[in-house]
């Protein structure tokens, strides 16, 4: 069975840090592409980041130079560092990825709450 | 960077009507265009990838169109189970942006 597992979020101060961890079983972290996507309370989905199979990243405008994602393939695992939390970070963080080489994320996990407050 | 527009942004519609979600994109993005289907509650299913690909185990009342900056989802006969939130994404490049979604509703 493919899956993906999403843990880590929490309640965190403004300006504080939290790491997302995604870990996987039955695909692998570093084919094709892997995507972070939050979603804010009752609002629509928001592309955050994703990395590419030869480790490239991308992100969004509203949290490049805070956020970073990365991989341990020995551990198949996605993470996601988030620096310099705002309130407007507040969302359930999805990771995704395809099953195959296309352009679609059909494996989600399901999610973790971030609140930013104090 | 390039949006995308989806419209409407909720519609009603009774049970075997034929409902269409449009999503137009600022620029061209070819067929680099996904879309998904959210359940309240439930995470994100894709539908349709390449803009008109029907992804496997998605029933075949789900159909996709278009390219360049025109872009269409439709069900051709609206059931029950339907009932949720729709997003088209881009992938041509990054941003990967989403659409702001459409609410369908049983009327």
């Amino acid at each position: 069975e493919v899956r993906l597992v999403v843990s880590g979020g929490g309640l965190i101060q403004p300006g504080g840090s939290l790491r997302l961890s995604c870990a996987a079983s039955g695909l692998s972290v570093s084919s094709h592409y892997m995507a972070w996507v939050r979603q804010a309370p009752g609002k629509g989905l928001e592309w955050v980041a994703f990395i590419y199979s030869g480790g490239s990243t991308y992100y969004a405008d509203s949290v490049r130079g805070r956020f970073t994602v990365s991989r341990d393939n020995s551990k198949n695992t996605l993470y996601i560092e988030m620096n310099t939390l705002r309130a407007e970070d507040t969302a359930l963080y999805y990771c995704a990825a395809p099953l195959g080489d296309y352009y679609g994320m059909d494996v989600w996990g399901q999610g973790t709450t971030v609140t930013v407050s104090s | 960077d390039i949006q995308l527009t989806q419209s409407p942004s909720s519609l009603s519609a009774s049970i075997g009507d034929r409902v269409t979600i449009t999503c137009r994109a600022s620029q061209g993005i070819a067929n680099y265009l996904a879309w998904y289907q959210q359940r309240p509650g439930k995470v994100p299913k894709l539908l349709i990838y390449a803009a008109s690909t029907l992804q496997s185990g998605v029933p075949s009342r789900f159909s996709g169109s278009g390219s360049g900056t025109d872009f269409t989802l439709t069900i051709s006969s609206l059931q029950p189970d339907d009932v949720g939130s729709y997003y088209c994404q881009k992938f041509n490049s990054a941003p990967w942006t989403f659409g702001q979604g459409t609410k369908v509703e049983i009327k």
